[in-house]
Order: C-alpha cells, then sequence, then structure tokens
C-alpha cells in the first residue's frame, strides 16, 4: 500500500495565478517523480528527485514550472502562471530505485 | 527516447472472461517492467512486474509473458471480476531514474 500523500486533492486557479502542490513520499524512498496526465490518460514526466537533487526535467518545467524536495519538507511542484492546458492530474510518486513507483492519489488542478 | 504501446487501447468483456493486454517497447536497454492499475479516484496501483532476465510471471489471475526479442509483454488476467475494471498501463524502465509509461488500456469488465 502506497503511502505517498499529496496535497491538495483539488486545485482551482484562474489564469495567470500561481498553482502550488506538495507531496510527501514514502519514507526511505531517494527518488522522487512527478508527472501530469492528461484527460486521455497520457503520462508526461515533468522532473525527478533523488535525495533533494533533481536529476532529469523537461524543458516546461526549467520554464513555468518549478519543483523542490527538501530534506525534511515536502516536495513541492508550482507552475508560476497557470495555462488553460495545465488543467491535469499531477501525480507524485516515489522510489526505492530499481522497483516498482509508488504513487500518490494525485492533485488535480483546473485552471479557468 | 523510450515509445512504448499499448494495444488494445479498450477492451469490455463480461465477467468471467480471460483478457490480454499487450505492450511494445523500443528501448534495448529497458530491463524492468512493472504493470500498474488505475481505477477511477484511487492512485495508480502496483499490480505485477516482470525483469528481462525472466519470461513469464505469475500472480494468482495475472500472467506476465516477456519477449525480449520482439520487445514486446503480455498481461493476462483471467477469470475478470467487476473490480478489474480499470485503467491498466505497462512502464518499461532501465532500472534507473527514467520511468515511462504505455498509452494505458481501459478494461471494462461487465456483471
Amino acid at each position: 500500500n502506497s503511502k505517498v500523500i499529496q496535497t491538495p486533492r483539488y486545485l482551482v486557479k484562474g489564469q495567470g495565478q500561481k498553482a502550488k502542490m506538495r507531496c510527501i513520499p514514502e519514507k526511505g524512498h531517494p527518488v522522487v517523480f512527478w508527472y501530469q496526465q492528461n484527460k486521455n490518460n497520457e503520462f508526461k514526466f515533468l522532473i525527478n528527485f533523488q535525495n533533494q537533487e533533481v536529476l532529469q526535467q523537461i524543458d516546461m518545467t526549467e520554464k513555468r514550472f518549478s519543483a523542490e524536495c527538501p530534506s525534511n519538507s515536502p516536495c513541492s511542484l508550482e507552475i508560476q502562471s497557470s495555462e488553460a492546458g495545465d488543467s491535469a492530474l499531477y501525480l507524485c510518486a516515489s522510489s526505492p530505485h530499481n522497483t516498482e513507483v509508488f504513487f500518490g492519489k494525485g492533485t488535480r488542478l483546473t485552471v479557468v | 527516447g523510450e515509445q512504448v504501446e499499448q494495444l488494445p487501447s479498450s477492451l469490455i468483456v463480461q465477467e468471467g472472461a480471460s483478457v490480454l493486454i499487450n505492450c511494445s517497447y523500443t528501448d534495448s536497454a529497458s530491463v524492468y517492467f512493472p504493470w500498474y492499475k488505475q481505477e477511477p479516484g484511487k492512485r495508480l496501483q502496483f499490480i505485477i512486474d516482470i525483469r528481462s532476465n525472466m519470461e513469464r510471471k505469475q500472480n494468482q489471475r495475472l500472467t506476465l509473458l516477456f519477449d525480449k526479442k520482439t520487445k514486446h509483454l503480455s498481461l493476462h488476467i483471467t477469470a475478470t471480476q467487476p473490480g478489474d475494471s480499470a485503467i491498466y498501463f505497462c512502464s518499461p524502465g532501465t532500472g534507473g531514474y527514467k520511468v515511462v509509461f504505455g498509452s494505458g488500456t481501459r478494461l471494462l469488465v461487465s456483471p
């Protein structure tokens, strides 16, 4: 049973507003992922961390998205200026590495 | 990068039927193949995995077949139940930090 906790479950923002979501990975999992799942259920990888350090991130993440995973604090993903196309389910996941990934329930962002 | 294709995209079956979900990938460096199930409103849930040194793995009603040569996996679910209704994703990985997902197969099991 996954113990990855994501908050909030739902987030509604106006275009141009900041949107911030948080994730507490499972204890002892060094790797944390953020994905965006669109309404067609397709996954888009955003960023991953190992022990607070960014491993990989896509261009989109570098520009309007920011993410961090500080030690002893929840990880976070923030969209600086929300756009309609950002409306999606944002999934946080953690992994012990080289094994299955454990997911949170997600934050559903709606940009109006 | 890795390209993952799942077929079919959707399935509707009667309770008790067996189903087969296919997954093809392109990256020959992929060595670890977990599958996940996503039910509406619930988190993605790991259901079964296989590593590249195996050809077959079974977990109760789930059987996963792997063909390294053709870069193809098949998930076989027997005696389906309404609770199996979900979207199923294969997720080929190199065993490192790169995790990708197939396009998903939506399964609906009617009572």
